[in-house]
């Protein structure tokens, strides 16, 4: 089955700095990769995906970025505010299984004011 | 849409109960997903459903689990006998899946506790 590896699992960043949070998938056959964000005792909510025939996707502050060869793909957050202090997770899916999504073990952001 | 509504939001129970958790995923979405999060586990997929028919439920950490979704809107998890090990966070998702897939809409979870 798909596995996914998240680094870094803690992050501790200045606000203002840049976040890059990184990903790696086992399985070629995923093509469809969301990340999440679950602030302290809320629900994980979806903030940006990006499917396999695309390189590259941004939306505002964030960005991810997929390779699809080294089977790999990353998160930047810049101009990083305190609100963006959370915990991120990758994932990874394969439409043939029902949508199922394969889950990082999550990275906890802080952004220092 | 109200999103996934999941039920009771708080849970305290005492060892051996019986506890359903309840889950109404949004209305047209056709996959249905139950996790449960701790600190030391993560994420953990249970079981999940494709157009209410069960697809995988290998994560089902034990018998004592059961999950079914009769209808399109409703989804329930069971535990029986539960066990203090089964304190966590559970989550119901759904998503819409017509042949690429799509991100999952979490519910606000179900804080289970049990003494």
């Amino acid at each position: 089955g798909e596995n996914v590896e998240q680094h870094p699992s803690t992050l501790s960043v200045q606000e203002g700095d840049s976040a890059v949070i990184k990903c790696t998938y086992s399985d070629s056959a995923s093509n469809y990769f969301p990340w999440y964000k679950q602030e302290l005792g809320k629900r994980p909510q979806l903030i940006i995906d990006i499917r396999s025939n695309v390189g590259e996707k941004k939306d505002q502050r964030i960005a991810v970025t997929l390779n699809k060869t080294a089977k790999h793909f990353s998160l930047h957050i810049t101009e990083t505010q305190p609100e963006d202090s959370a915990v991120y997770f990758c994932a990874a899916s394969i439409w043939t299984n029902a949508g199922k999504s394969t889950f990082g073990d999550g990275t906890t952001l802080t952004v220092k004011p | 849409d109200a999103g996934v509504i999941q039920s009771p939001r708080h849970e305290v129970t005492e060892m051996g109960q019986e506890v359903t958790l309840r889950c109404k995923p949004i209305s047209g979405h056709n996959s249905l997903f139950w996790y449960r999060q701790t600190m030391m586990r993560g994420l953990e997929l249970l079981i999940y459903f494709n157009n209410n028919v069960p697809i995988d439920d290998s994560g089902m950490p034990e018998d004592r689990f059961s999950a079914k979704m009769p209808n399109a809107s409703f989804s329930t998890l069971k535990i029986q006998p539960s066990e203090p090990r089964d304190s966590a966070v559970y989550f119901c998702a759904s998503s819409y899946n017509p042949g690429a897939v799509n991100g999952y809409t979490f519910g606000s979870g179900t804080r289970l506790t049990v003494v």
